[in-house]
């Protein structure tokens, strides 16, 4: 069965205290790899989509990888605003459907 | 911001009354998804559609109904509410990257 995990589920960082969050997916044929940041009672908002292994995207202080088998978000120094919840979706083949993961909630203390 | 709206934002309705979430897009997107988000679940997918009057069954569609009858409009119908269908619903939609873009969500809630 299609699977999505994401760890850890929650994540508390100092302000500028680098760290990773993995996606790790045991689906066949995947198309592609999305990010998502969402904020406290707001819909999902797309950061990144990831087509293939060895693939890296950055935007401020986010960058996404992938591998064959999962994606990291690494966040840099990062700032109490980066403070949301991040999810990871796989794109399957042959369908139009995502399937999430349940989300890693990342705290950025001051 | 994708141009996505649902309504309502948020409703409180009784046991077993009829309930419809509407999404609207100004996008002109093909694709359309209504989910739901609970603690401990994460997204699920209720129904999806991939054109006007195209819709199929995601992996929770027991008790929910939708319509498509044009490209912006897709409606989530609860014929008869229940108390586990208490939850944040989301409509998102998606063109052929695949990559979708979410609504801001209505939060019902069934007593």
């Amino acid at each position: 069965e299609d699977q999505v995990t994401q760890s850890p589920e929650a994540l508390r960082l100092q302000e500028g205290e680098s760290s990773s969050l993995n996606c790790s997916y045991t689906v066949s044929g995947l198309r592609g790899l999305f990010w998502y940041r969402q904020d406290p009672g707001k819909g999902p908002e797309f950061l990144f989509t990831l087509y293939s292994a060895g693939e890296e995207k950055e935007k401020e202080r986010l960058k996404a990888t992938l591998t064959k088998k999962e994606s990291f978000l690494h966040i840099t120094a990062p700032k109490p605003e980066d403070s949301a919840t991040y999810l990871c979706a796989v794109h399957l083949s042959n369908d139009y459907k995502l399937s999430f993961g349940a989300g890693t909630t990342v705290t950025v203390r001051a | 911001d994708a141009g996505i709206t649902q309504s309502p934002r948020h409703k409180v309705t009784e046991t077993g009354t009829p309930v419809t979430l509407r999404c609207h897009q100004t996008e002109n997107h093909r694709y359309m998804y209504w989910y739901r988000q609970d603690p401990g679940h994460g997204l699920r997918l209720i129904h999806y559609s991939y054109g006007v009057k195209d819709t199929d069954k995601g992996e929770v569609s027991d008790g929910y109904s939708v319509s498509r009858s044009k490209t912006e409009d897709f409606l989530l119908t609860l014929e008869s509410a229940t108390s586990s269908q208490t939850s944040v619903y989301f409509c998102a939609i998606s063109e052929l990257t695949y990559e979708q873009y979410f609504g801001p969500g209505t939060r019902l809630t069934v007593t």
